[in-house]
C-alpha cells in the first residue's frame, strides 16, 4: 500500500505570495490532519477533514485554510505569507471512523519543506 | 489549557543500555496516548498506542506505560542500539478530532 504523499517536497516563496500544498492519503483512509512543524514551537495542529468536512481548527489566523476533496485527497493553503510561515508542513491520514480520530494512528508524509524570503 | 512536558530535549545513552522518555500532560484526561518515532527530514512514524484502561504495553524492545493519576507516560527501548537515535513524540489524545504532540525528546545511543 502506498504512502502518504505531499507535494512538492520543497518550496521557496516570497512575502506576499500565496501557497498551495497537496496531500494524497493512504487508500481507504478518510481523515487527513495538517500541522506545521518548526524547530521552537514543535508540531502544531492546523486542521483535520473527514469526508469533505472540517471537523477541528488549530489556532492559526484565517490565511491558513484548507480543503479535502471527494477522493480523501487534500490541499492546504497560505496566503499573503510571511517569515515566520517558513516550516515543515506535514498532512496525515488516517481511518478516522466515527468518533474522534484521535485512537487511530496517524500515518504521516514526508513533508513540504517551505521557506518565505 | 492543555500541556505536554517531554521530560528533555536531549537524551544521550550509551548502546545496550535501557533509554527511558517521559511524557507528563497537564489540564486533561487522555483517553489515549501515541508515541511516534521521528528521523530528520521525515515525517512522524507510529509506534505504539495505549488507552487508559492499559497499564502497560510492549512491541518487541519498546515498552509503554501510562499512568492516570500521575498523569505520565513513560517509554522505554531496551538493548537501545544507534538505530534508534531519533526523535521520539507523544501525543495524548482527547477527542476534539486533533493529536495534541509534545515537542519531542531527541534519543542518540552512543556505541
Amino acid at each position: 500500500k502506498a504512502g502518504v504523499t505531499q507535494t512538492p517536497r520543497y518550496l521557496i516563496k516570497t512575502r506576499g505570495q500565496q501557497v498551495t500544498l497537496s496531500c494524497s492519503p493512504i487508500s481507504g483512509h478518510r481523515s487527513v490532519s495538517w500541522y506545521q512543524q518548526t524547530p521552537g514551537q514543535g508540531l502544531q495542529f492546523l486542521f483535520e477533514y473527514f469526508s469533505e468536512t472540517q471537523r477541528n481548527k488549530g489556532n492559526f489566523p484565517g490565511r491558513f485554510s484548507g480543503r479535502q476533496f471527494s477522493n480523501s485527497r487534500s490541499e492546504m493553503n497560505v496566503s499573503t505569507l510571511e517569515l515566520g510561515d517558513s516550516a515543515l508542513y506535514l498532512c496525515a491520514s488516517s481511518l478516522g471512523e466515527t468518533g474522534s480520530s484521535y485512537n487511530s494512528p496517524l500515518h504521516f508524509g514526508n513533508g513540504t519543506r517551505l521557506t518565505v524570503t | 489549557s492543555q500541556k505536554i512536558e517531554q521530560n528533555s530535549e536531549a537524551l544521550n545513552i550509551q548502546e545496550g543500555k535501557t533509554a527511558t522518555l517521559t511524557c507528563n500532560y497537564t489540564n486533561y484526561s487522555p483517553a489515549y496516548l501515541q508515541w511516534y518515532r521521528q528521523d530528520p527530514g521525515r515525517g512522524p512514524v507510529f509506534l505504539l498506542l495505549i488507552r487508559e484502561n492499559e497499564k502497560e504495553k510492549r512491541k518487541e524492545r519498546l515498552k509503554v506505560t501510562f499512568d492516570t493519576t500521575l498523569k505520565q507516560s513513560l517509554f522505554h527501548i531496551t538493548a537501545s542500539q544507534p538505530a534508534d537515535s531519533a526523535t521520539y513524540l507523544c501525543a495524548p489524545g482527547a477527542g476534539s478530532y486533533q493529536l495534541t504532540f509534545g515537542k519531542g525528546t531527541k534519543l542518540s545511543v552512543i556505541p
